[in-house]
């Protein structure tokens, strides 16, 4: 069964404090893996696609890096206007369907 | 710039009414998707259209659960005789067939409170 586990499930620091979160994930066959910022009460904001192991990319404080079992989001020197949820997400060959996990809860304080 | 769009935001509705939702996508997408979000979870699929056609729903969609396309436009997701369990935000996304994956692109949910 294709599954995706963030962590950790909250993460609190403190501005200009660099971080990382966590997907690991399994699937059939991976097209694409999926980063995603959630604001309270909003839709997920598409960040990043991350296509085969070993790709990076990269938007301003955020670089989400892939591996054949997970991703990483890096936060470098992070603002308190980074405080979101931060969703990651997988589809498999032969769906368009995302297979989402349950979101790792950033809080940056001043 | 003109994202999705969802309507109502706000949905309140007593058990066993029904209610219907709809979501307009990005212009030029001819992919479409639904799914719900209950609060500290991811968003979990429910259906998806390409241009008119459902291609795909999920098993855990009950048959209370109903969702259209016409014209391959917007589109509506119906809710019969809804339970309390039915309370969520319901996201709509949509999408561009290019490249390897497809990009989804979110509205901003439609939150409905079942009392």
């Amino acid at each position: 069964e294709d599954q995706v586990t963030q962590s950790p499930e909250a993460l609190r620091l403190q501005e200009g404090e660099s971080s990382s979160l966590n997907c690991s994930y399994t699937v059939s066959g991976l097209r694409g893996l999926f980063w995603y910022r959630q604001d309270p009460g909003k839709g997920p904001e598409f960040l990043f696609t991350l296509y085969s192991a070993g790709e990076e990319k990269e938007k301003e404080r955020l670089k989400a890096t892939l591996t054949k079992k997970e991703s990483f989001l890096h936060i470098t020197a992070p603002k308190p206007e980074d405080s979101a949820t931060y969703l990651c997400a997988v589809q498999a060959l032969g769906t368009d369907k995302l297979i989402f996990g349950t979101g790792t809860r950033l809080q940056v304080f001043p | 710039d003109t994202g999705v769009s969802q309507d109502p935001r706000h949905k309140i509705t007593k058990r066993g009414q029904n209610v219907t939702f709809r979501c307009d996508p990005i212009s030029e997408h001819n992919r479409l998707y639904w799914y719900r979000q209950t609060l500290g979870q991811g968003p979990e699929f429910l259906t998806y259209f390409q241009n008119e056609a459902q291609l795909e729903k999920s098993r855990l969609l009950s048959d209370r659960f109903s969702a259209e396309r016409p014209k391959g436009s917007f589109s509506t997701l119906e809710i019969q005789r809804t339970e309390q369990g039915d309370s969520a935000m319901y996201l709509c996304a949509s999408s561009l067939i290019s490249g390897r994956a497809y990009e989804q692109y979110f509205g901003p949910g439609t939150r409905l409170t079942v009392t």
